[in-house]
């Protein structure tokens, strides 16, 4: 069955450094997203990608954060400089779809430790 | 901005055990979705509800959608250890389909 693969499975890193977060959705889906996960807290969205563009973004999707489909299979999230409190887990999800009910499939997510 | 608040936070129970997760907004929703989600996963959709009143099962698990559509339910039956997980309900909001979600309910089934 067709998964979404996301890479590194952990990185660490020194706050201020930029880190990539790489995705590789599932082949034939349309619609893209990064969610972020904080230890103790809820899922939270962070970014909605179609037909190459940004569709939504939410407030922490600030300056820092940028997106990019560089090639027709990896979805990518960049943060610029790091700060310790975007510790978190990652999630890049797909959809083929734009209903409503379609189904969002979840990569296992990069935990992101920043020092 | 729809919240979803999810009762219990934490549930820790005996196999063999029923169980009931909550999730309420105060605002009417078209449809919720239910997740699950295990340790060093992503989330893993469980079920969409769409219809008020309407009622699906999954194995043991059913769940209920409220007839206002601001509440649902998922009811866990003769609960596994396998069951233990992050429960999750979100929903799909705007034309690209962002999910927003409850807390989640953290359950925790003993053998």
């Amino acid at each position: 069955e067709p998964e979404v693969t996301q890479t590194p499975s952990h990185q660490v890193t020194q706050m201020g450094q930029e880190v990539i977060l790489r995705c590789v959705p599932i082949s034939n889906h349309l619609y893209f997203y990064w969610y972020r996960q904080i230890l103790g807290q809820k899922v939270e969205f962070l970014v909605s990608f179609y037909n190459n563009e940004i569709s939504e973004k939410s407030e922490i999707f600030d300056d820092q954060f940028s997106v990019e489909r560089p090639d027709g299979s990896n979805f990518t999230l960049k943060i610029r400089s790091t700060k310790l409190e975007d510790s978190a887990m990652y999630f890049c999800a797909s959809r083929k779809e734009g209903g409503f009910t379609d189904t969002q499939y979840f990569g296992p997510g990069t935990r992101l430790t920043v020092l | 901005t729809q919240l979803l608040e999810q009762s219990p936070q934490f549930l820790s129970i005996q196999e063999g055990e029923n169980l009931t997760v909550y999730c309420n907004s105060s605002s009417v929703f078209s449809s919720l979705q239910w997740y699950r989600q295990e340790p060093g996963e992503g989330p893993v959709l469980l079920v969409t509800v769409v219809t008020g009143g309407e009622v699906k099962k999954l194995k043991r698990l059913t769940f209920q959608f409220g007839d206002a559509r601001k509440d649902s339910s998922l009811h866990i039956t003769a609960a596994q250890p396998g069951d233990t997980g992050l429960y999750l309900c979100a929903l799909s909001v705007g034309s690209y389909g962002k999910l927003t979600f409850g807390q989640g309910t953290i359950l925790t089934v003993h053998p």
